[in-house]
This record gives C-alpha cells, structure tokens and sequence, in this order.
C-alpha cells in the first residue's frame, strides 16, 4: 500500500502570497490531519478531516483553512503568508472512527520557507 | 486528546546500550501512543498501548504504562545508529493528538 504523499516537497513562497498544500492518504483512510511544526512551537495541530467534514480544530489563526474531497484527498491553504508560517507541514492519515487511537500515518511534509 | 511531556529532553548514548524515555501526561487515557521522527521527515508511529495493559513489547521496543501515575516509559533495547531520531508519546487517542517537544535521542557509533 501507498503512504501518505504530501506535494510539493519543498515551497518557497513571499511575504503576503497565499500557498496550498497537497495529502493524499493511504487507500480506505478517511481521516486527515494536519499539523504545523517549527523549531520554536514544535508540533502543533491544525485541523482534522473526516469524510469531507472539519471534525477537529487547532488554534491557528482563519488564515489557516483545508479541506477534504470525496476520495479522502485534502489541502491546506495559508492567506496572507508570514514570515512566521515558515514550517514544516505535516499532514497525516488514519482508519480512526473517533476514539479508538487507530494510528496516525505521517507524510514526509512540505518544508515551507517564507521570504 | 492532551499533551504528554517527554522526559529527557536529550539522551546521547553509545551503540549497543539501552535507551529509556519517559513520558508523563495529566488526565486519564484510553490509550497511549509513541511516534518517532528522524531529522526533516513525518512522524512514524511506533506502539499503541492500551489503559488496560501493562506493558507491550515490539521488536527492540518494550513500553510500559501506569496509569495510576499517569506515565508511561519507552525502552530501546541495543540501540542502533539508525535510532538518532526524536520520540513522541502522545496520550489520549483520537486524532487530535497533541504532541509534547519530545526526546531527541542520539546514538554513537
């Protein structure tokens, strides 16, 4: 089976532009999270999808949105970019029917840099 | 899901030796979960290990959990160089699982 992809690899990005970023899960998991991580917050969760619906949200500003298609597909998209936003974005996929702690499977990230 | 703390925050240890990490956490759990993380690349998930179970064991892995201390520890057994990684717990299950800052784990060769 597939892993979890994340596209693009590496982003470079200006001040104030916007930026979307790709997952596609594993086959016949239909949760996706993301997370944001950086060397001074560390790992920080942004949101959740299952089946199309934002079921979890982290507390990152509405510049911050994602959503999920129907084949479990998301993207993430970041407005006004900041230097601040520069991170690895890490999206991540699971079986999990709330509650049961299936585990979460990584991608590898997009390295976003900001200038 | 909450936020657990990993304690230390660095070990560094020679080829061979044992590894332990801890992990501590605040409110009751369903589950407890470790993840590790080499430099630069996603999170791979480790061992899940239940409320109702004591101790659970994966390979060169082997994690326990109290549950009436609220910790859980991680054992590495004859580490390898290719161990260098960071390690997460992460209590509570769920997806919105809240990672702590870790323990960056390095092995000498």
């Amino acid at each position: 089976k597939a892993g979890v992809t994340q596209t693009p690899r590496y982003l470079i990005k200006t001040r104030g532009q916007q930026v979307t970023l790709s997952c596609s899960p594993i086959s016949g998991h239909r949760s996706v999270s993301w997370y944001q991580q950086t060397p001074g917050q560390g790992l920080q969760f942004l949101f959740e999808y299952f089946s199309e619906t934002q079921r979890n949200k982290g507390n990152f500003p509405g510049r911050f949105s994602g959503r999920q298609f129907s084949n479990s597909r998301s993207e993430m998209n970041v407005s006004t970019l900041e230097l601040g936003d520069s991170a690895l974005y890490l999206c991540a996929s699971s079986l999990e029917t709330q509650g049961t702690g299936s585990p979460l499977h990584f991608g590898n990230g997009t390295r976003l840099t900001v200038t | 899901s909450q936020q657990g703390e990993e304690d230390p925050q660095a070990l560094s240890i020679q080829e061979g030796e044992n590894a332990t990490m801890n992990c501590s956490y605040k409110t009751s759990i369903n589950n407890l979960q470790w993840y590790r993380q080499n430099s630069g690349r996603g999170l791979v998930h480790l061992i899940l290990i239940r409320s109702n179970e004591r101790e659970k064991h994966s390979g060169r892995l082997r994690v326990t959990l109290d549950t009436s201390k609220k910790s859980s520890s991680l054992l590495i057994t004859a580490s390898r160089a290719a161990d260098t990684a960071s390690y997460f717990c992460a209590p509570g299950g769920g997806n919105k699982l809240v990672f702590g800052a870790g323990t960056i784990l390095r092995v000498k060769s």
